[in-house]
């Protein structure tokens, strides 16, 4: 069973550009999310998927940050513009829908903002 | 609001010991605790899951307990190697589904 695909793996950019990123889930998987780990923190959550519903988008900085998911499968996460403070591992994970679902993690995007 | 918290935040041991990672969490409401690994430039690699009905789960050297009244867990690594050399990472799963995550304990296993 293929796991949770992420691309780009690396990125560099500039302060005020802009970037995005992809993500694919297991098959069969109805809930994706998204987390940022900044260094030597433990992952956060952005934002959570329910097919292509967002069930919850509270820690999403809105003004810069944005994600859909396109026909409940693959999602893409924006950012624009850019800041330093950005500089950080985007996760991707994905479940079965309900409650108490393990999450199964993608290998992440490293982002660096100069 | 859940918090989680691990303790220590780094750890470093000689091969072959066997070595405790403890975590503790605000809010026992909890559907289960998961623990992860996770490598330098890596994604996370999930090691246990304890559901909240259970008190401790095992595979292979790792063992991971659950006292939810408490609001703590703990991971026992036995006879430690250096590839279990990485960071270890506790989650909380609560309310919505969502994952808190503590801050990760950094362990080092020296040959």
């Amino acid at each position: 069973e293929a796991g949770v695909a992420q691309s780009p793996r690396y990125k560099i950019i500039e302060k005020r550009q802009s970037v995005a990123f992809w993500c694919n889930p297991i098959s069969g998987h109805a809930t994706l999310y998204w987390y940022q780990q900044i260094l030597g923190q433990g992952p956060k959550l952005l934002i959570q998927f329910q097919n292509n519903g967002v069930v919850d988008d509270s820690q999403l900085p809105k003004d810069r940050f944005s994600a859909e998911r396109l026909k409940g499968v693959d999602s893409t996460l924006k950012i624009q513009p850019a800041k330093l403070e950005d500089s950080a591992v985007y996760l991707c994970a994905s479940s079965l829908p309900g409650y108490g679902w393990e999450q199964y993690f993608g290998p992440g995007t490293r982002l660096t903002v100069t | 609001k859940q918090e989680v918290t691990q303790i220590p935040a780094a750890l470093s041991v000689p091969e072959g010991e066997n070595l405790v990672l403890n975590c503790s969490f605000t809010d026992s409401a909890i559907y289960n605790l998961q623990w992860f690994r996770q490598d330098p430039g890596k994604g996370l690699t999930s090691l246990l899951l304890i559901q909240s009905s259970q008190r401790e789960q095992t595979s292979g050297r790792l063992n991971a307990s659950l006292d939810k009244s408490s609001g703590r867990s703990t991971l026992y690594i036995a006879a430690s190697q250096p590839g279990d050399s990485a960071t270890y990472l506790c989650a909380v799963n609560n309310a919505g589904n969502m994952l808190t995550f503590g801050g990760g304990t950094r362990l080092m296993v020296k040959p």
